[in-house]
């Protein structure tokens, strides 16, 4: 059971240069998130998504766009990558709200770890 | 706006000693309140969850936290620390829109 995703694990890019972290849940998650993971700063959410087709802003958006395209993937792009966006890239999924059955909990892939020169 | 303030970015213990990590929260209504660990080149996974059934919530690896409302805090406790537990522990509490929102972290160190 593979549970959530990421590709790629690691990546150095270059200042203005662009790409697309990709991540893949097959737990049937209606919610997929993107946090980056900062020293002392612990971690910020980046977008998020509620469902297939729809995304929407966290704490820290800017510079970064996303797509849920399927139900099961959420893509994280950088259009022009800046030195600032130098961190370490989690996605999760989950069910937080259960309604009845209570509250659920998110899971985590092992992250991306993002370099730019 | 909810929110999770963890006390001392690090801690050190002795093989053996009590782990006491701090999480305070921030919330206008009953929250919800999580405790994540992430060990080195890892992502996070749960430890333990509050959702109002018990004050007292064990987790998993001996692990337990008190939820205490009159303090507003969710510490996390481990009677004896073990080398295996050193790595970086998170307070989260579930946001009004279905999002998690983590505290800054707390490195454990254990010591022999």
């Amino acid at each position: 059971n593979a549970g959530v995703t990421q590709t790629p694990k690691f990546r150095v890019l270059k200042t203005g240069q662009s790409m697309t972290l990709l991540c893949a849940q097959d737990m049937n998650h209606e919610y997929m998130y993107w946090y980056r993971q900062d020293p002392g700063m612990g971690l910020r959410l980046i977008h998020y998504s509620v469902g297939e087709g729809t995304t929407a802003k966290g704490e820290v958006p800017d510079g970064y766009n996303v797509s849920r395209l399927k139900k099961q993937n959420f893509l994280l792009g950088l259009e022009s990558a800046a030195p600032s966006q130098t961190s370490v890239y989690f996605c999760a999924s989950g069910n937080l709200n259960l309604g009845l059955a209570g509250v659920g909990e998110l899971f985590f892939g092992e992250g991306s770890r993002l370099t730019v020169l | 706006a909810q929110s999770v303030t963890q006390l001392g970015s690090h801690v050190s213990v002795s093989e053996g000693a009590l782990v006491l990590l701090r999480c305070n929260y921030s919330s206008s209504v009953p929250p919800y309140l999580f405790w994540y660990v992430q060990y080195p080149n890892q992502g996070l996974q749960l430890l333990l969850k509050y959702t109002s059934a018990a004050t007292l919530v064990k987790g998993i690896n001996g692990f337990e936290a008190e939820f205490k409302k009159s303090e507003t805090s969710f510490h996390l406790t481990k009677p004896s620390a073990h080398m295996s537990d050193a790595a970086e522990y998170f307070c989260a509490v579930r946001s009004f829109t279905d999002k998690l929102i983590f505290g800054t972290g707390t490195r454990l160190q254990v010591f022999p």
